[in-house]
């Protein structure tokens, strides 16, 4: 089955704990997004990545990290988590970023 | 000014009516329209993508693209109260999806 899973589904943590979000794909894609979604906000890119190796920051990169070492994982890593990183997390996948989006099912994160 | 902005709602259509809904855009470079769903809780699903002027049609769902004026919309005609969700436009720029806030679509039996 296509799909893409993400790591875990639920996160409580505290300020300032190393995190790392897993994300991967078994269809084979090129492209891949970290999103949060914030109510009122929607959809808001964090980071994507072209391909193997090749990422770039999206619109509200700050305080994310990411790596694309293989083709179908890429984790989300919260290096010093804060309080307004508490959101809801997707991960997307598709062949290029005028194709469709196939998305993770989401990680609902808690920072206090 | 919001690159992508849609009505946040919500909308409120009698089953088996026409929904409308709509979304502007401020880039005129962009290429590639997207329609998601979103159901609370759920991730977004795509409904109907667009990249031409006019529209297109798929079952009960029709996308319109406007370049000229930047506006795309989507319309549900027999609206179900399975429609009831969120719907999410998304426009392509470069290398990134820009998303508008969704516009909550509720159906009413």
């Amino acid at each position: 089955e296509a799909q893409v899973t993400q790591n875990p589904r639920y996160l409580i943590t505290v300020t300032g704990k190393k995190l790392t979000v897993t994300c991967s794909q078994n269809m084979n894609h090129e492209y891949m997004s970290w999103y949060r979604q914030d109510p009122g906000l929607g959809l808001r890119q964090i980071y994507y990545s072209m391909n193997v190796e090749v990422t770039d920051k999206g619109d509200v990169p700050e305080g994310y990290k990411v790596s694309r070492k293989e083709k179908r994982n890429f984790p989300l890593i919260l290096e010093s988590p804060s309080p307004n990183q508490t959101s809801l997390y997707f991960c997307a996948s598709s062949l290029d970023p005028s194709y469709e989006q196939y998305f993770g099912p989401g990680t609902r994160l808690t920072v206090t | 000014q919001k690159e992508v902005e849609q009505n946040s709602g919500p909308l409120s259509v009698p089953e088996g009516a026409i929904a409308s809904l709509n979304c502007t855009y401020s880039d005129r470079g962009s290429q590639s329209f997207f329609w998601y769903r979103q159901y609370s809780g759920k991730s977004p699903e795509l409904i109907m993508f667009i990249y031409s002027n006019g529209d297109k049609e798929d079952g009960r769902f029709t996308a319109q693209l406007n370049k000229a004026s930047q506006y795309v919309s989507l319309l549900i005609r027999d609206s179900q109260p399975s429609d009831s969700a969120t719907y999410l436009c998304a426009v392509n720029r470069n290398y990134q999806l820009i998303w508008g806030a969704g516009t909550k679509l509720i159906i009413k039996p």
